[in-house]
């Protein structure tokens, strides 16, 4: 299997502009996962999805992030406009079952916003 | 709120040396705990997980062991080797509704050969 793909694996950005990230779980799995890992707060779950249905938003940042799951294989994550504090890696994991399966990561997009 | 710490940040040991990196959380409703593995500018990667009903559990030579009665848990790793070096993350799940996991910030292990 593949692993869990992530896209891009860099991004450097302008603040103001549009981020889209993109995930593609490994397949089979029905439990998708975002996060966010900086130096200062550390691993952060931004949101999870269930069968393709956002079950848990609740660590989403504010309305300038929105994730999407169209389909049982692909997920995005986007930030509209960016701020120079949203600077982080983005990790997107998949796992198969509920939120308490055991998750498999991606390699991450690390997003630079200046 | 769930609060994981993990001390020290980062740890530097002789190769073969058998090594403890501790884990503890605040409220001790957890459903299970984990422990991962993070190459520098990589994913993460599981390599233990420990259901609330458990004390421990193996793979190799990683031992991992849970006394939720005292919010605490362990990653032994026996015979460390130049290739175990990463950050070591232990994260819990705790057992409300909206459950998710919560990280500690990592232990930095630095084997030398």
């Amino acid at each position: 299997d593949a692993g869990v793909i992530q896209s891009p694996r860099h991004e450097v950005t302008e603040m103001g502009q549009e981020v889209t990230l993109r995930c593609k779980p490994i397949s089979g799995h029905n439990s998708l996962f975002w996060y966010r890992q900086t130096m200062m707060r550390g691993l952060e779950l931004l949101i999870y999805f269930n069968n393709n249905v956002p079950i848990d938003d609740s660590g989403m940042p504010e309305d300038r992030f929105s994730a999407k799951m169209p389909n049982a294989s692909f997920s995005t994550l986007k930030i509209q406009p960016s701020e120079p504090r949203d600077s982080a890696v983005y990790f997107c994991a998949s796992g198969r079952g509920g939120r308490f399966v055991t998750q498999y990561f991606g390699p991450g997009t690390r997003l630079l916003v200046l | 709120k769930q609060e994981v710490t993990q001390i020290p940040a980062a740890l530097s040991v002789p190769e073969g040396e058998n090594l403890v990196l501790n884990c503890s959380f605040t409220d001790s409703a957890i459903y299970n705990l984990q422990w991962f593995r993070q190459d520098p500018g990589k994913g993460l990667t599981s390599l233990l997980l420990i259901q609330s009903s458990q004390r421990e559990q193996t793979s190799g030579r990683l031992n991992a062991s849970l006394d939720k009665s005292s919010g605490r848990s362990t990653l032994y790793i026996a015979a460390s080797q130049p290739g175990d070096s990463a950050t070591y993350l232990c994260a819990v799940s705790d057992t409300g509704a909206n459950s998710k996991l919560t990280f500690g910030k990592g232990i930095t292990l630095s084997v030398r050969p």
